[in-house]
């Protein structure tokens, strides 16, 4: 089945610190690739996204890049806010009529001023 | 951008009694919704697939008779909560499906947190 493998927290940084939260994924097809965003006691929000391999997805500074050869899509962010404060949670969604997704464990990250 | 609504936003109920959480689509609509469970600190377990006109689809090790879904209307899913006890206590999130104009893309309700005494 699918599974998706996500760099484990807490990650602690400086206010514009680089980020980097690694994702890796296992997958039959093709599916799409997601970044989601989850800040306390809130639902999930859609950060980005990439659809095929080699697709890049950016929002608000923050960047992955859909890998197939490496089953990969790790997120980055060249300078963090303390308002980046959140968990982050990578996702894959099958692309087939079932349209199932499947959610890494989640990094939650903290920055400090 | 399109949204979905849970309500309540949060529950209190004791336990043995039925919790019914509300799904909607507010400006599309969905023939398919997911609904998810999370526990403190803890990713999001998809517990089914819910079809508008017919039964929804459930995953291994989800009781279907404890965790009743009803898709009656292209914009409304209900997951309800029967007999429900203190390990049923979480954080339920729904997505709706919108696959209008060739695109397939999943919106998230904001949750519903549950806390069963």
């Amino acid at each position: 089945g699918n599974s998706v493998t996500q760099m484990e927290g807490p990650v602690t940084l400086s206010e514009e610190a680089f980020l980097t939260i690694n994702c890796t994924y296992t997958a039959t097809g093709y599916p799409s690739l997601f970044w989601y965003v989850q800040y306390p006691g809130e639902g999930l929000q859609l950060l980005l996204k990439a659809t095929k391999a080699d697709d890049k997805g950016s929002n608000k500074g923050f960047e992955a890049t859909y890998r197939k050869e490496t089953t990969s899509f790790h997120l980055e962010k060249g300078s963090v806010q303390v308002s980046d404060s959140a968990v982050y949670f990578c996702a894959l969604r099958d692309n087939t009529n079932a349209g199932k997704s499947t959610f890494g464990d989640g990094t939650t990250l903290t920055v400090k001023p | 951008g399109a949204v979905v609504s849970q309500h309540p936003s949060w529950v209190i109920c004791k336990s043995g009694t039925s919790v019914k959480i509300e799904c909607r689509s507010l400006d599309f609509q969905a023939t398919t919704m997911f609904w998810y469970r999370q526990f403190p600190k803890q990713s999001l377990m998809l517990m089914a697939t819910s079809n508008e006109g017919s039964k929804a689809t459930y995953e291994q090790g989800v009781e279907k008779d404890k965790f009743l879904i009803n898709h009656a209307s292209l914009t409304l899913s209900t997951l309800t909560v029967t007999s429900a006890h203190p390990e049923d206590s979480s954080f339920y999130i729904c997505s709706a499906r919108d696959r209008a104009g060739g695109g397939d893309t999943q919106y998230f309700g904001p949750g519903t947190r549950l806390t069963v005494l």
